[in-house]
């Protein structure tokens, strides 16, 4: 079964508008980390963000916020005012301590910022 | 700080060489990770060294496959008789052992095309 699950394979949208990645996850554990990557065209995966299970805040980064939700099992990336350079392929991985902090990713959301 | 660098960024072999892939990672990084990604799919992973014993290998590394970091620090992954199903990139991390899940820092990765 798919511990991660990014539903959304390609998203376009147009520069300035505002963008959210859906990630849902499924664990029975009860202490996990939840991680976004970011691969631009370059191949390079860029870490983000981590959170780990036991806080719930939502965080922002300037253009970047993200919105954890355990009742959901969910954790959401939103992009405010998209711009060109955020085209890439993001990536929604899941960490779980019981299993030795094995890395679980989802397939990807390829975003597309058109001009 | 220089960040995890793999050598060389691209490899075209035919069918049945051996490939040889170097990773160095950050330096004062203690673990090491080697993932596979194909297209269209987030990485998968392979094996992890702390130092230079590796402590777990995952079930897509067959018997052709051998990883190693003999001095804990740089590390390589061969591929023996390459079939095209090998054809992906491979992606290097590197992380800080630390309590709970470490942030894994990527290079740019290795493209593998067997012919």
């Amino acid at each position: 079964a798919q511990k991660v699950t990014q539903a959304q394979t390609e998203i376009s949208v147009v520069e300035k508008e505002d963008v959210t990645l859906d990630c849902v996850y499924e664990t029975r554990d009860t202490t996990y980390y939840l991680f976004w990557y970011k691969q631009p065209p370059s191949g390079e995966l860029v870490f983000l963000i981590r959170r780990n299970s036991f806080d719930e805040q939502n965080e922002i980064s300037g253009r970047y916020s993200w919105n954890f939700q355990k009742s959901t099992s969910s954790f959401n990336f939103t992009i405010t005012a998209s711009q060109v350079v955020d085209s890439a392929v993001y990536f929604c991985a899941l960490s779980e301590v019981n299993t030795g902090n094995q890395f679980y990713f989802g397939t990807g959301t390829s975003l597309t910022v058109i001009p | 700080d220089t960040g995890v660098s793999q050598d060389p960024r691209h490899k075209i072999t035919k069918r049945g060489q051996n490939v040889t892939f170097r990773c160095d990672p950050i330096s004062e990084h203690n673990r090491l990770y080697w993932y596979r990604q194909t297209l269209g799919q987030g990485p998968e992973f392979l094996t992890y060294f702390q130092n230079e014993a590796q402590l777990e290998k995952s079930r897509l590394l067959s018997d052709r496959f051998s990883a190693e970091r003999p001095k804990g620090s740089f590390s390589t992954l061969e591929i023996q008789r390459t079939e095209q199903g090998d054809s992906a990139m491979y992606l290097c991390a590197s992380s800080l052992e630390s309590q709970g899940a470490q942030i894994r820092y990527f290079g740019p990765g290795t493209r593998l095309t067997v012919t």
